[in-house]
């Protein structure tokens, strides 16, 4: 059963427009562990956050903002006022307590920032 | 250089063939992971190392696929008599232990071999 979804395929925006990215997470476990990732066309993933599941703060940096709700099990991530810099495909991942150094994977989300 | 490397970054093989895929972690760090990403998809969890012990192998999606870290640090992915459907980039990620534990720290990830079987 995938464990992560990602319903956005692709999104296109203009630079300075705001984008949010939702992320629905499914588990068992009370204890785990969120993450996103940036992979830009040359390949690399970069690793963007982790949140565990005890934190339900929302954080806040520079442009990048995340909503954390256990209750709908969403991550969301929102960048403001885009840049085509910003244009790459997003993931957001899940790791469970019971081997947390295993990284489930969203599809991904394709994000094109347009000048 | 300071970030995981990987070699090649592409290669094509014919149906059949064995290929052998090296990664090189970022120095110090213990932990070892290979992913496997199709097209158009996100990466799904291969093997994991600690040190040389490979300590997770359950997704491995054949008997054709071994991986091994024998000093601890280089490691490579063979894949026998490959297939078309093994046609991936597979990614290399490595990260650190603090204090004996696995801490879930930030894994830093290679740029990939882009495989492709014909």
């Amino acid at each position: 059963a995938q464990k992560v979804t990602q319903a956005q395929t692709e999104i296109s925006v203009v630079e300075k427009e705001d984008v949010t990215l939702d992320c629905v997470y499914e588990t068992r476990d009370t204890t785990y562990y969120l993450f996103w990732y940036k992979q830009p066309p040359s390949g690399e993933l970069v690793f963007l956050i982790r949140r565990n599941s005890f934190d339900e703060q929302n954080e806040i940096s520079g442009r990048y903002s995340w909503n954390f709700q256990k209750s709908t099990s969403s991550f969301n991530f929102t960048i403001t006022a885009s840049q085509v810099v910003d244009s790459a495909v997003y993931f957001c991942a899940l790791s469970e307590a019971r081997d947390d150094y295993k990284l489930s994977f969203g599809a991904g989300t394709t994000v094109t920032v347009r000048a | 250089g300071a970030g995981v490397s990987q070699s090649p970054r592409y290669k094509v093989a014919k149906r059949g063939q064995d290929v052998a895929l090296r990664c090189d972690p970022i120095s110090g760090h213990v932990s070892l992971f290979w992913y496997q990403q199709a097209l158009g998809q996100g990466p799904e969890f291969l093997t994991y190392f600690q040190n040389e012990a490979q300590l997770d192998k359950s997704g491995l999606p054949s008997d054709r696929f071994f991986a091994e870290r024998p000093e601890g640090s280089v490691s490579t992915l063979k894949i026998q008599r490959t297939q078309q459907e093994d046609s991936a980039v597979y990614l290399c990620a490595s990260s650190l232990i603090l204090d004996g534990t696995y801490m879930n720290t930030e894994a830093f990830f290679g740029q990939g071999t882009r495989l492709t079987v014909v």
